[in-house]
């Protein structure tokens, strides 16, 4: 069972460009979550996703970030207008729910940089 | 609101001595209790958990003990490996089942010297 996927691994864009990463959860999970991690710091949870749901948004900041979980296909956070304070690694980790648990499995990170 | 509160580091020690890394919390709920570890360009890895009071997480030699009287779930070793270099993260969820996005502390660097 492939554990959670992200790509790319790295991502460089210039200021004012968009970024897209994606997550693709283990085979069976529904639930997924992203994270922020800020260099020297601990991770910052964002939001919390189901299939086409977007359940807690609370760690999301207001203005040009979003995040998607289609039906079908990855997840998806999306920041627009990227600016070099998104420069961070941005995790993703996912969960079955349910009766499969809550316990989050984590991906490898997609690392950021804004220049 | 939820907080976790860990030592700073790094913390640097020599082979087979003993390791506790210190963590404390405040959650408005019944929390469940987590340490996380995180190898160079990796992503975490959960390493051991606890869901209610008293129940002690084990796993590779490394154990926590869940303590609502001191809001601490403090991660110890007997004996430490070059391998258990690594940044370790204690985190915490305020619902029940876990559904919730996880709270962690800033983490902590661990250096091992052969």
């Amino acid at each position: 069972n492939a554990g959670v996927m992200q790509n790319p691994r790295h991502l460089v864009r210039r200021r004012g460009q968009e970024a897209r990463l994606r997550c693709s959860p283990m085979k069976g999970h529904s639930h997924v979550y992203w994270y922020r991690q800020l260099p020297e710091e601990g991770l910052k949870f964002m939001v919390y996703l189901q299939k086409e749901n977007i359940i807690d948004e609370s760690g999301m900041p207001k203005e040009r970030f979003s995040a998607e979980f289609p039906k079908e296909g990855p997840s998806i956070l999306r920041i627009q207008q990227v600016v070099r304070g998104d420069s961070a690694a941005y995790f993703c980790a996912s969960s079955p729910g349910l009766a499969g648990g809550y316990e989050q499995y984590f991906g490898p990170g997609t690392r950021l940089t804004v220049t | 609101g939820n907080s976790v509160t860990q030592m700073e580091g790094p913390v640097t020690l020599s082979e087979e001595a003993f390791l506790t890394i210190n963590c404390t919390y405040t959650a408005t709920g019944y929390p469940s209790l987590f340490w996380y570890v995180q190898y160079p360009g990796e992503g975490l890895q959960l390493l051991l958990k606890a869901t209610k009071a008293d129940d002690k997480g084990s796993n590779k030699g490394f154990e926590a003990t869940y303590r609502k009287e001191t809001t601490s779930f403090h991660l110890e070793k007997g004996s430490v490996q070059v391998s258990d270099s690594a940044v370790y993260f204690c985190a915490l969820t305020d619902s029940g089942g876990g559904a919730d996005g996880l709270t962690f502390g800033k983490g902590t660097h661990l250096i091992i010297q052969p």
